[in-house]
């Protein structure tokens, strides 16, 4: 069975304030790993999706990393605005399309 | 249409009450999954669907739970004599050939 164990539960950064989430996972046969905003009131926003290990990619304030056994998601000089819940998922071997999430990070930024 | 539209955006039932929940995805798009998402929580897989066949429906937490995908576009999840613990928000995302999902706002469904 697919796992996700993310963290830490919730970050309270400054504004400016750089730091790193955590997304540790088993599956059998990686097809992907997903990272998902998720603003309250509202379904999860995609961010990225790393296919294999050493694959990096960025967006803005955000870089998402991926090894053979976790993911971390770096937000350098977050910003108020960057406030919201982040989803990790994983994908498993072809035949298996569901994506199964851990409980996400719930990052606040104060300015 | 521009994004995956779901309806309603809250609905109260009362406890044994029949409701329906609406998914309009993607135009175009092959794959439709239901997860729930309960408070605090990350979404849990319900069913998947390519086109109308519904191929996975492991996640379906009862056979109180029932959802159909009639023309290959819009689908529906039913919850029969609903239950407090069905209490969530019911999310539908949509793909392209199993990449890049793209999520609903969600039904937030409370029973009383």
């Amino acid at each position: 069975e697919d796992q996700v164990t993310q963290s830490p539960e919730a970050l309270r950064l400054q504004e400016g304030e750089s730091s790193s989430l955590n997304c540790s996972y088993t599956v059998s046969g990686l097809r992907g790993l997903f990272w998902y905003r998720q603003d309250p009131g509202k379904g999860p926003e995609f961010l990225f999706t790393l296919y294999s290990a050493g694959e990096e990619k960025e967006k803005e304030r955000l870089k998402a990393t991926l090894t053979k056994k976790e993911s971390f998601l770096h937000i350098t000089a977050p910003k108020p605005e960057d406030s919201a819940t982040y989803l990790c998922a994983v994908q498993g071997s072809f035949g298996n399309e569901k994506l199964t999430f851990g409980t996400g990070t719930r990052l606040t930024i104060i300015p | 249409g521009a994004g995956v539209s779901q309806s309603p955006r809250y609905k109260v039932a009362k406890r044994g009450q029949d409701v329906a929940l609406r998914c309009d995805p993607i135009s175009g798009h092959v794959s439709l999954f239901w997860y729930q998402q309960a408070l605090g929580q990350g979404p849990e897989f319900l069913t998947y669907f390519q086109n109308e066949a519904q191929l996975d429906k492991s996640g379906l937490p009862s056979d109180r739970f029932f959802a159909e995908r009639p023309e290959g576009s819009v689908s529906t999840l039913k919850i029969q004599r609903t239950q407090q613990e069905d209490s969530a928000v019911y999310l539908c995302a949509s793909s392209w050939i199993n990449y890049g999902y793209t999520f609903g706002s969600g039904t937030r469904l409370t029973v009383v």
